[in-house]
């Protein structure tokens, strides 16, 4: 089935430590977006991307760094220099601004 | 000017009865206008959209209704059931291939 994958479901980090958030996309879309949701909070947009090798900041970007190999591929890393980085974290595919946005089932990253 | 308001921020609403959530935006450039629906532990799923050249879409108890002129765009749910408590956000996409996103309301529908 088409979609987009997020994994880990769960994620728990130590301070001080990078971690890595995965998202995959069978959908063929050009776009992808990686947003924070806080408790009761809407979408922060933190990063996206257009196309292969090429990759846009969004209005929370500080602390956090992505790449854009594969057009199916959209990793996020969360940097130690993320100060709050607890939080539910989803990525999104669109073909373009015009058209919907297909999101995963989040990844929920809790540090300890 | 790239803010999308939102409110209310909750709303409790009998069984049978009709939800209004309410959005407001000031980017006239805005010109596509998304609502969706989220459940608690998933992604966001898009419900409903409309354009600026339209006052209104429905589809099936979900209807937008879009005031072009006072920046203003609304989701009402008709006949609301249980099963339509969840979080709704309405968005708005501006020109940097962005959604921009209000604040997001918890809707509760009573049995």
């Amino acid at each position: 089935d088409g979609g987009i994958t997020q994994s880990p479901k769960y994620l728990f980090r130590k301070e001080g430590q990078n971690v890595t958030l995965s998202c995959e996309q069978n959908l063929n879309h050009d776009a992808m977006y990686w947003y924070r949701q806080d408790p009761g909070q809407g979408l922060r947009l933190i990063y996206y991307s257009q196309i292969v090798n090429d990759f846009q900041k969004g209005d929370i970007a500080e602390g956090y760094s992505v790449s854009r190999e594969k057009k199916e591929s959209f990793p996020l890393t969360v940097t130690s220099a993320q100060k709050n980085p607890t939080a539910f974290y989803l990525c999104a595919s669109s073909t373009t601004r015009r058209t919907e946005a297909f999101f995963g089932q989040g990844t929920r990253l809790t540090v300890v | 000017q790239q803010q999308v308001k939102q409110s209310p921020q909750s709303l409790i609403v009998q069984k049978g009865g009709i939800s209004i959530i309410n959005c407001a935006y000031e980017n006239t450039a805005f010109d596509y206008f998304p609502w969706y629906q989220q459940f608690p532990g998933k992604g966001p799923a898009l419900l409903i959209a409309i354009r600026p050249d339209v006052s209104e879409k429905k589809e099936g108890r979900f209807t937008i209704s879009f005031n072009k002129s006072a920046k203003q765009f609304s989701l009402h749910i008709m006949d609301s059931q249980p099963g339509d408590s969840a979080t709704y956000f309405c968005a708005a996409s501006n020109s940097n291939y962005q959604l921009i996103w209000g604040a997001g309301t918890k809707l509760i529908i009573k049995p």
